[in-house]
Formats: structure tokens, sequence, C-alpha cells
């Protein structure tokens, strides 16, 4: 079965204060590995994807990177409006006819203090 | 560009009644999954439509079902309510082909008394 897993659960940082999320995956036949934010009360916002064992992507403060078994999400001078759940999820193509189904990890709050 | 519209933004069913939600992908986007978020579970997919056809399914009884019409839009229904569907219902569109970011919809909130 299909398995993605997220630490830490929650994550509490000062302003400045840099720090990494990781995502650990068992996903047969993967096909991509997908970041998403998401704050309360809205839908998953798209940060990256990456596609082979050690790709790195770059958006502002964040930075993932991935291995062949996780994926780290690493937070440079982290501000209070970085403050979100980061989502992590892995992408299929098992049975070769759908990327439409992504298994999701239960993810990281991360509130970061001014 | 407009990003993926859902309706109703909030509900409230009682058991035992039926309901049926509403998305809209980002144009030209022919593929439109759906998704389950609750806090013990998190991020569940229930099915994906392309062209008009289920192709994938996730572990959810046959309350839970779908369609797609031929502008891409999607409704996705469920009957016999029960007080353990109470969620928020995601839908997301992507383009077809390899790889491609699936983007969210802000969601359907459900509850059910």
């Amino acid at each position: 079965e299909d398995q993605v897993t997220q630490s830490p659960e929650a994550l509490r940082l000062q302003e400045g204060e840099s720090s990494s999320l990781n995502c650990s995956y068992t996903v047969s036949g993967l096909r991509g590995l997908f970041w998403y934010r998401q704050d309360p009360g809205k839908g998953p916002e798209f940060l990256f994807t990456l596609y082979s064992a050690g790709e790195e992507k770059e958006k502002e403060r964040l930075k993932a990177t991935l291995t062949k078994k996780e994926s780290f999400l690493h937070i440079t001078a982290p501000k209070p409006e970085d403050s979100a759940t980061y989502l992590c999820a892995g992408g299929t193509n098992a049975g070769g006819t759908s990327y439409g189904k992504l298994t999701f990890g239960q993810g990281t709050i991360l509130t970061v203090h001014p | 560009k407009a990003g993926v519209t859902q309706t109703p933004r909030y509900l409230i069913k009682t058991r035992g009644q039926q309901v049926t939600l509403s998305c809209s992908p980002i144009s030209g986007h022919r593929s439109v999954s759906w998704y389950q978020q609750t806090p013990g579970q998190g991020l569940q997919f229930l099915f994906e439509y392309f062209s008009e056809t289920q192709r994938n399914k996730g572990n959810f009884p046959g309350r839970f079902s779908g369609r797609q019409f031929s502008n891409s839009r999607s409704e996705m229904n469920v009957s016999t309510l029960e007080l353990g569907d109470s969620a928020l219902y995601l839908c997301a569109s992507k383009r077809e082909g390899l790889y491609n970011e699936q983007f969210f919809g802000p969601g359907t909130r459900l509850t059910v008394l």
C-alpha cells in the first residue's frame, strides 16, 4: 500500500530560525513528489514537483530536495507569513493510466513566531 | 487565468440526505480529481475523471459517486449521508500528461448533523 509519512507533525520556529520538514514515502511506481502549502480553510496551494533523486527546486525561502526514499522542505530564515500546513504527496502511474491520484502525508503544521 | 472553483462553499445536511457538489476546473484542464479532507484521516483520494470517464477510484463506499461533463466540469454526489461524511471536499484539476501538478479549489465544507 502506498504510504507517505511526514515529520514532525508540528514545528514552531522563531522568525529567522531555519529548519527542515521531512517526507518519507513508499509509493509504487512513483511519478512525481509534490509539495503543497495549505492555509486554514483554504485548498492546498502548489509549491513544487520533484521528479528524480537528486533534484532540487527553490522558491523564495523554500527549497525542496528529493532522495530515493524521502524528500525535504528546507525553510531558510522563515517569516510569520510562512506559517501554514505543508503537505507532501506522491503521484503514481500504477496501472499506467492515471496521474490524477495523489497519496498525501498528514502534513506538518508550521508556526513561525515574530 | 481563473483557478479551480467549487460550489457551494458551505453545506449543512442531516443524516440520510444526499448532496451534490460542483467543480469547475482551470480552462484547458481535462482531468478532475476529488479528495476528502478530515482532521483524522487527512487528504484522501476519492476519484478522478478524465474525458467524462472515471479512470481511478479510491477506497470509499459506493455512496460516493461522481461524473464529468463534456466541458470538463465535474460533480460529486454523496447519498445517504452519515455523520462521518462531514469533511472538506476538495477538487483538483490538471493538464493531461506526465507529472503535471494538480491545482486545488477552495473546497466545499460539508457538515452532516
